[in-house]
Formats: C-alpha cells, sequence, structure tokens
C-alpha cells in the first residue's frame, strides 16, 4: 500500500526492555521524523533524517536511537524504556522542496 | 520554551458558523507555517500552508491569515461542518539546516449540530 506505515499500532511493553518501533514510507522521500505527542505538549521531534544514512537529534532524543539503512525505512528505538517514555509515537516523511509532511497513524506506547 | 503557542485550547461553534483559531509565534526565522488537523485515532494532517514571504492564502473554505509583524497565524474555516470536529495545530519550520516543523500544542475545535 503507498503510504507512510506505522507498526505496531499498540504496545505495551515493561520498564527497561528495549522496544522498535518501525516506520515504512513508499514515496522515497528523503526526510523522514519522528515524534512524540502527549497531552499537553502538542507534537515533539526525537529524531529527523535528511536521507539514508544522514540523522539527528531533536528536541527529546535522550533515550532513543534511530537508524536509516535504506531510504524507505526509519526505525526508531528504545534503549531501555521508562515510564516516561509512554506516548503516541508518530513517523513523517517529507519530500525534498517540499512543505507538507505525512504523518503516519501513530504507535501508541505504554510502559508499565 | 516551545515557540509556538495557541491562545484557546478549545474553540465550541454552530454548524455553519466561522470559526477562527488563532497561533502565536515567537520565532522570526520561520520560513513557513502549516496547520494541521488531527482526527482521533488518527495522525495529524495536512491543511495549508503559507510562506513567510505572504500576508494570505486560501484554500477550499480555509484561509491562513499571517501577521509578521506580531507574530500572529490564523486560521479561518467557513462554514464549519460537524467532520470539521479535531485537534488544529500550527506548525512552523525554523530555517536553519533542519528541515523539521515544531509544533503548537493544539486547539480542540467542536463543532455543535
Amino acid at each position: 500500500d503507498a503510504g507512510i506505515t506505522q507498526s505496531p499500532r499498540y504496545k505495551i511493553t515493561e520498564t527497561g526492555r528495549q522496544v522498535t518501533l518501525m516506520c515504512h514510507q513508499t514515496w522515497s522521500h528523503s526526510y523522514m521524523f519522528w515524534y512524540r505527542q502527549d497531552l499537553g505538549h502538542g507534537l515533539r521531534l526525537i529524531y529527523y533524517s535528511a536521507a539514508a544514512d544522514i540523522t539527528d537529534k531533536g528536541e527529546v532524543s535522550d533515550g532513543y536511537v534511530v537508524s536509516r539503512s535504506k531510504t524507505e525505512n526509519f526505525p526508531l528505538t528504545l534503549e531501555s524504556a521508562t515510564r516516561s517514555q509512554t506516548s503516541v509515537y508518530f513517523c513523517a516523511s517529507r519530500d525534498r522542496g517540499q512543505t507538507e509532511a505525512f504523518f503516519g497513524q501513530g504507535t501508541r506506547l505504554t510502559v508499565v | 520554551g516551545e515557540s509556538v503557542g495557541l491562545h484557546l485550547p478549545t474553540l465550541s461553534v454552530q454548524e455553519g458558523d466561522n470559526s477562527i483559531i488563532n497561533c502565536a509565534y515567537s520565532n522570526s526565522a520561520s520560513d513557513y507555517f502549516i496547520w494541521y488537523k488531527q482526527e482521533s485515532g488518527k495522525g495529524p494532517q495536512f491543511i495549508i500552508d503559507i510562506r513567510s514571504n505572504m500576508d494570505k492564502r486560501q484554500g477550499q473554505r480555509v484561509t491562513v491569515l499571517l501577521n509578521k509583524t506580531v507574530k500572529h497565524l490564523s486560521l479561518q474555516i467557513a462554514a464549519t461542518q460537524p467532520g470539521d470536529s479535531a485537534v488544529y495545530f500550527c506548525a512552523e519550520n525554523i530555517d536553519t539546516g533542519r528541515r523539521a516543523l515544531t509544533f503548537g500544542s493544539g486547539t480542540r475545535l467542536q463543532v455543535q449540530p
């Protein structure tokens, strides 16, 4: 299917476990982003990538790791999950020279 | 703190009325702004954008106004419909090497039938 997809849609994990959220886009967009959404904070940037093998930190990157070995995939890993990382995570992509970023449906992560 | 914010957390309007959602920003280096709509359980959806060298832009039933003097952005929705009920976010792209949007905290629009 064309578009941007995230998996899983819902995830419950325990404190201290490693968990990876997947993001896949079919447009070959250069830019990809990970945001987290918490009540009262809107969407905050965790990491972004300008191209394959080029990634950089956003404003709330502590405790997260990303990789981008292929243009279409941008997985987000929580190395050792904490309760404060309970949130809804959104992946987005945007083509170079365009303003519109397209968002996935989100992954609701609960850390217990 | 965030450089983009909103005046009203919840706006309730009657169906058929016009809606105005406001947003204040503080970064003069932003080169464009975007309004997103987010329905419950879904990701944000692009509505309209405006570049910093423009004052007004119109789309289908929506108009965005940009006042750089007071660093204010607004989204006007004409003839509001029940399907417009959602949370609306303004976002700015600060003109640096990082091409990522900074979002405000959102306004919930409730359309009463």
